[in-house]
Parts: structure tokens; sequence; C-alpha cells
């Protein structure tokens, strides 16, 4: 089945530093990409939209300034984390579409970003 | 706008017993519509999805659920829990129109063994 790739699992960075999450679909082409965001204990809110080759569509009250998303190829899109500070620690989680598959999201394993 | 609710924020049961999770959703259109669950600082893992035709869907893990239009609900369901079950249990909707995933605020599944 389709599997999508999330690097790293886990990061520590300082606040005022920046932070690159990867996702990865490993076989399949994946047009489409999600970006979640999870706080302890609750759910996930879409973040963005990201799309090979355009712009990211983001969710009302997402800073893309500061959550800048890059899909330069139908494998990989990017979220970096940009001047990350401590209300920014979080799990993220990715996902993708895999439209062989007759529809349905595979996600990711997620990111546990802890900003210091 | 679509949204999904799940009434119960925390269920437990006995291991051996039935489960049946609760999942409601608004949406103008027939949905795609999923069930994910996510063990503990892992990622979602689908359980099983609906797009059309039969309403009874049987996913992996011995997990079913029944779309119900006249309800809209999509409510999960399993004979017999394992202990292996607790985790975190996610409805979610597509929109089709922009293909993104909405997901409900989740159940938390505790079993007693």
């Amino acid at each position: 089945g389709a599997v999508v790739s999330q690097h790293p699992s886990w990061v520590i960075c300082k606040s005022g530093t920046s932070v690159k999450i990867e996702c990865r679909s490993l076989d399949f082409q994946a047009t489409t990409m999600f970006w979640y965001r999870q706080f302890p204990k609750q759910s996930l809110m879409l973040m963005a939209t990201s799309n090979e080759g355009s712009k990211a569509t983001y969710e009302q009250g997402v800073e893309k300034d500061k959550f800048l998303i890059n899909h330069a190829s139908l494998t990989l899109s990017t979220l970096t984390v940009t001047s990350a500070h401590p209300e920014d620690s979080s799990f993220y989680i990715c996902s993708a579409r895999d439209r062989g598959d007759g529809g349905g999201y595979t996600f990711g394993s997620g990111t546990r970003l802890t900003v210091v | 706008a679509q949204s999904v609710t799940q009434p119960d924020i925390h269920i437990t049961v006995s291991e051996g017993a039935s489960l049946e999770l609760r999942c409601n959703y608004s949406y103008g259109a027939t949905p795609y519509l999923f069930w994910y669950v996510q063990s503990p600082g892992q990622g979602l893992q689908l359980l099983l999805k609906y797009f059309s035709g039969d309403t009874l869907v049987q996913g992996i893990k011995g997990f079913e659920a029944e779309f119900k239009r006249s309800q809209s609900s999509f409510n999960l369901r399993k004979p017999s829990v394992h202990w292996s079950d607790a985790a975190e249990y996610f409805c979610a909707v597509g929109v089709t129109s922009y293909d993104k995933v909405i997901f409900g605020p989740g159940t938390s599944l505790s079993v007693i063994p």
C-alpha cells in the first residue's frame, strides 16, 4: 500500500531558529499533500494544502510567512517553521492521497517539534 | 461549513466486550468518510473508509462501520475488543470538492484487562 515517510520524527530547536520537516510519498506520486498540526490530546487541525508546482493553500489563521511550504516534486513536500517559538511546539503530520488507491489518505508518522 | 463530531471524549470497555464509537458529520453532499486510529506519539493508521456503495464497510483489525445518511452518522464497531485496541480514534470527513480532510475531536479508548 501507499507509504508516506516523514522526517525527522522528532526535533528540538532553539527559539528563533528555523526547522524543516520533510514529507515523502515513497511509492506513489502525490500532486497534493496536506500538513496538519496536533496539540497534546487534541485533534488534527489542517494547516495547509501543498500543491506540486504551485503555492500552498493555507487555512484561515495559519501564518503563511511562518510556516513555509514547498512542494517541488511529485513525491516531496517540506514544511519549514521559521523563527520558531515555544508556542510552535507541537506534533506535525503530513498526508497524501494516492489516487491510484481508490482514495484514502495516507499519513506520515509525524514530527514532534519542541522549541526551547 | 463541514464538521465532524464525536460525542464521546473517552470510552472504557472490558477486553472481549463489544465497542461502538459514534461519529456524526455535517456536509451538504455525500461525503468521503474515514476512521483513523492513533497510538500515543504515532501517526495515523486508516481503519476503513466509505465513498459509496454498501453502507456497511469492513476495515482492518476486525473493525466495521456503517454509514447512515438519514442520521448523518458513521459509527465504528468491533464485536470483541482486544487490549491492543487502546488508542485514540478519529472520524474524518473528506471534502471532495476541495480534496481535504476534516477531523473530529477524537475518542480515547481504554481497555480494561
